[in-house]
């Protein structure tokens, strides 16, 4: 089975932090993905990647930025944490089109709190 | 309007019941669907996937497409405790990025 690993299910972070949210998956995927979801509002996507090194904007990238140095590794950066990104993160990681497309396969998500 | 349109309930119905989650779209290019499920405090699993207009079953859960009418439904026959959770419906186009529902929560009331 697919395993896309995020690093932490529960964060606090203080106001002004630059925060990291780690991402690995396990299957070659060549996609990945960072969405946060807040009741209400479903899932956001802020930023995806198509390889390596590539990323581009999704619908709410602002606030945010990510990392790609390894096709199984997706980093998510908060530069400088505020209230209002209080939610739970979601990466998820997928075959790129061309090949079957099943979907995405999710992480356990993030549940990040700034105070 | 959002390109995917989910009623987020909340659902309740008693243990065995037929559920019926719905999804309407607006993009004809939408060409693959799916339904993820998603407990408490978990990330969504997918549950769920279809190409094309008709219907797909795996189980108790069967997906249905009705292209025409931008229409997607999922249907879970003797519903279980166990089935509650958020129901979420995905869809695509030719790209790599899936296009989501914000959830229907049902809760199977034993």
């Amino acid at each position: 089975d697919v395993k896309v690993t995020q690093s932490s299910r529960y964060l606090v972070k203080r106001t002004g932090e630059k925060v990291f949210l780690e991402c690995v998956q396990d299957m070659d995927h060549e996609n990945m993905f960072w969405y946060r979801q807040d009741p209400g509002l479903g899932l956001r996507l802020i930023y995806f990647s198509y390889d390596v090194k590539m990323k581009e904007k999704g619908d709410i990238p602002e606030g945010y930025s990510v990392s790609r140095e390894k096709k199984e590794r997706f980093s998510l950066i908060l530069e400088s944490a505020s209230t209002n990104q209080t939610s739970m993160y979601l990466c998820a990681s997928s075959w790129n089109t061309g090949r079957e497309a099943y979907g995405y396969t999710f992480g356990s998500g993030t549940r990040l709190t700034v105070v | 309007q959002k390109e995917v349109e989910q009623d987020p309930g909340p659902l309740s119905v008693p243990e065995g019941a037929i559920v019926s989650l719905n999804c309407t779209y607006s993009n004809s290019a939408f060409q693959y669907f799916m339904w993820y499920r998603q407990y408490s405090r978990k990330g969504p699993e997918l549950l769920m996937y279809t190409y094309s207009s008709g219907n797909k079953e795996d189980g108790r859960f069967t997906a249905q497409v009705d292209k025409s009418s931008k229409y997607i439904s999922l249907f879970i026959r003797d519903s279980q405790p166990s089935d509650s959770a958020t129901y979420l419906c995905a869809m695509r186009k030719s790209g790599n990025q899936f296009y989501f529902g914000t959830g229907t929560s049902l809760t199977v009331i034993p």
